[in-house]
């Protein structure tokens, strides 16, 4: 199985603050890396697939970059609304396996 | 808009079988190229990637479940099915069905969750 590693595991942080978020695969996936956010209760939301590409409705506050094996997902400007936990995952290769999460917490 | 809703017992015996079913609304199952998957949670941690349905009907699955795990569709009922065997309390968790338009791709949508306990 592909192992996907995300650090850090929690962040705190304030509004407005610039977040980044790095997803490491142990192995090369190419660019088939795609993120996530989940809230408390609720099923995970596709923010970004591909690496990079913004999925619909997505605030361009996010964005993906990297390939290979190294992957970050940064948030510009972080808003009330996007403190959650994030996920990455590969589609690589079966399993499709997800990093740990990182919990983005409010400072 | 497609829409997915799971359903099933939330409460299993040990040894006994999981059976969840997942109904799809505003598409059908057999048309296009999706992969329709399963995807569980167990509280408090992350994501765990079951295994998926093709809608030709072929399956992949994960090789931690891989002998107690079997993935079905009912393209008559539009929907697909989960069933994992011989349950114990580590199969606790909320299940996810959900779509996954390629490989290339997220998985999106998501149904809602559904949590299933394994207690006697």
């Amino acid at each position: 199985d592909i192992q996907m590693t995300q650090s850090p595991s929690s962040l705190s942080a304030s509004v407005g603050d610039r977040v980044t978020i790095t997803c490491r695969a142990s192995q090369s996936i190419n660019n088939y890396l795609n993120w996530y956010q989940q809230k408390p209760g609720k099923a995970p939301k596709l923010l970004i697939y591909a690496a990079f590409f913004l999925h619909t409705g997505v605030p361009s506050s996010f964005s993906g970059s990297g390939s290979g094996t190294d992957f970050t997902l940064t948030i510009s400007s972080l808003q009330p609304e996007d403190f959650a936990t994030y996920y990455c995952q590969q589609s690589y290769t079966t399993p499709h396996t997800f990093g740990q999460g990182t919990k983005v917490e409010i400072k | 808009q497609v829409q997915l809703q799971e359903s099933g017992p939330g409460l299993v015996k040990p040894s006994q079988t999981l059976s969840l079913t997942c109904a799809v609304s505003g598409g059908s199952i057999s048309r296009g190229i999706y992969y329709w998957s399963w995807i569980r949670q167990p509280a408090g941690k992350g994501l765990e990637w079951i295994g998926h349905i093709y809608t030709s009907g072929s399956t992949n699955y994960n090789p931690s479940l891989k002998s107690r795990v079997t993935i079905s569709m009912d393209t008559s009922q539009n929907q697909f099915s989960l069933n994992l065997y011989s349950v114990t309390a580590a199969d606790t968790a909320i299940y996810y069905c959900a779509r996954v338009p390629g490989e290339f791709s997220g998985t999106d949508p998501w149904g809602q969750g559904t949590l299933v306990t394994v207690s006697s």
